[in-house]
């Protein structure tokens, strides 16, 4: 099994709509999980943690799986700002290193 | 509170020639990872340094590229005799505590494209 395993997209959905992106990962030692946002390979930014009870942030849901081991990612009622690859990040289980899946790419159209 | 620096923004380089990426990590902050993204791929881990430590270079190649953090100044990424297959945006990232899990939020700088010519 792949260390992430992430849908490369692209999602193409018009604006308004609601969008969900998946994310597995093998490394059951993993305690901290992320989604990071990456806009046109610039430098990514903290979009949202993942706690396991599921977390919330305005449009933006966050759940985590560790009996299936994937976190998701929904984006209600999107913009064209939210077009941009969105990463799936979780720690290596003992040094701060962070794993990143390839990102998957959202393309939102009016 | 600026964020994390890197310079230069951009680097050309012939083959063979050395390479020298600097990162400066926010402020408060002395603990730095290196990351690198290849051309149509995801970020990989290269190394984590703290303060005059190399905590992590599981992700170094073996050959060619080293790191440091000296007690003053940046953070250096070297890669000597660069070949094409160097070319790449190279983050750098930092974080205020000591990267144990759960791991506390890293902060990326907006990266030194290099390019080999």
């Amino acid at each position: 099994r792949k260390e992430v395993e992430q849908d490369p997209g692209p999602f193409n959905v018009p604006e308004g709509a609601t969008v969900a992106f998946n994310c597995t990962y093998s490394n059951s030692a993993s305690q901290s999980f992320f989604w990071y946002r990456q806009d046109c390979r610039k430098e990514p930014k903290l979009l949202m943690s993942v706690y396991s009870s599921g977390n919330e942030d305005g449009r933006f849901t966050a759940q985590l799986n560790r009996a299936s081991q994937y976190i998701s990612l929904l984006i209600r009622d999107s913009k064209l700002s939210d077009s941009a690859t969105y990463l799936c990040v979780f720690d290596s289980g003992n040094t701060g290193k962070l794993i990143f899946g390839q990102g998957t790419t959202l393309q939102v159209k009016p | 509170n600026a964020g994390v620096m890197q310079n230069p923004r951009h680097l050309v380089r012939r083959r063979g020639q050395e390479a020298r990426l600097r990162c400066s990590p926010m402020k408060g902050h002395s603990h730095v990872y290196w990351y690198r993204q290849l051309p149509e791929e995801g970020l990989k881990f290269m190394v984590y340094l703290q303060k005059e430590n190399i905590i992590d270079e599981s992700g170094m190649p073996k050959e060619r590229f080293s790191a440091e953090f000296p007690k003053e100044g940046p953070s250096i990424l070297r890669i000597q005799q660069v070949v094409r297959g160097d070319s790449a945006a190279y983050f750098c990232a930092s974080s205020p505590s000591p990267g144990q899990a759960p791991t506390d939020t890293q902060y990326f700088g907006p990266g030194t494209r290099l390019t080999v010519l």
